[in-house]
């Protein structure tokens, strides 16, 4: 696994109510990323982060935020959740930089009622 | 626009047949290929990979082919297991990319 946590691994909450999700890593690696995953769309990419304060948006990044203020923790925000929200939600990092293996955490699964 | 169109999205094949998953891609500049298998409940985990370099790369009973001319890339596997049933993702980056991108993913289901 890399050395990835993510916390909550299962979250129940309410349509416009805000949530974080954390991943952690214990190894320092530069990139981290976040995605989600949906039945018939496969894992998108929401944000990523190639550094401490440095971070980028993916092809789904409306309605998230991240941050990631120590190089071991990536936090994903939703500011207001919303229903089309609800999915599971991957960290992953990469090993060695560019084009190199993206290590995934184990998830977290997030309803949106 | 999706870059990478992955298919089937579902795959049934019985113990020791050959699973064959494939992967269509449109930027050229794409120049590295993973696939990712992803059991229930898990994340996705790397399993094998190719660079347009070469045109077929084996691991064991994983072997992928690759045709720049058609911009394709498959998944072959072999002798097929029902261990080996999971989802399977096709992937694809370019150079200088921090980013994957990946395809919308085939349900393989080996039978005993």
């Amino acid at each position: 696994d890399a050395g990835i946590t993510q916390s909550p691994r299962h979250k129940v909450t309410e349509t416009g109510t805000p949530v974080t999700l954390r991943c952690h890593q214990t190894e320092n690696h530069r990139y981290m990323y976040w995605y989600r995953q949906d039945p018939g769309h496969g894992l998108r990419l929401i944000h990523y982060s190639y550094g401490v304060k440095d971070t980028d948006k993916g092809e789904v990044s409306d309605g998230y935020s991240v941050s990631r203020s120590k190089t071991e923790d990536f936090l994903l925000t939703l500011e207001s959740a919303t229903s089309s929200q609800t999915s599971v939600y991957f960290c992953a990092i990469s090993v060695g930089g560019l084009q190199e293996t993206q290590y995934f955490g184990p998830g977290t699964r997030l309803l949106v009622l | 626009q999706q870059q990478v169109k992955q298919s089937p999205q579902s795959l049934i094949v019985q113990k020791g047949g050959i699973s064959i998953i494939n992967c269509a891609y449109e930027n050229t500049a794409f120049d590295y290929f993973p696939w990712y298998q992803q059991f229930p409940g898990k994340g996705p985990a790397l399993l094998i990979a190719i660079r347009p370099d070469v045109s077929e790369k084996k691991e064991g009973r994983f072997t992928i082919s690759f045709n720049k001319s058609a911009k394709q890339f498959s998944l072959h596997i072999m002798d097929s297991q029902p261990g080996d049933s999971a989802t399977y993702f096709c992937a694809a980056s370019h150079g200088g990319s921090e980013k994957l991108v990946f395809g919308k993913g085939t349900k393989l289901t080996v039978n005993p």
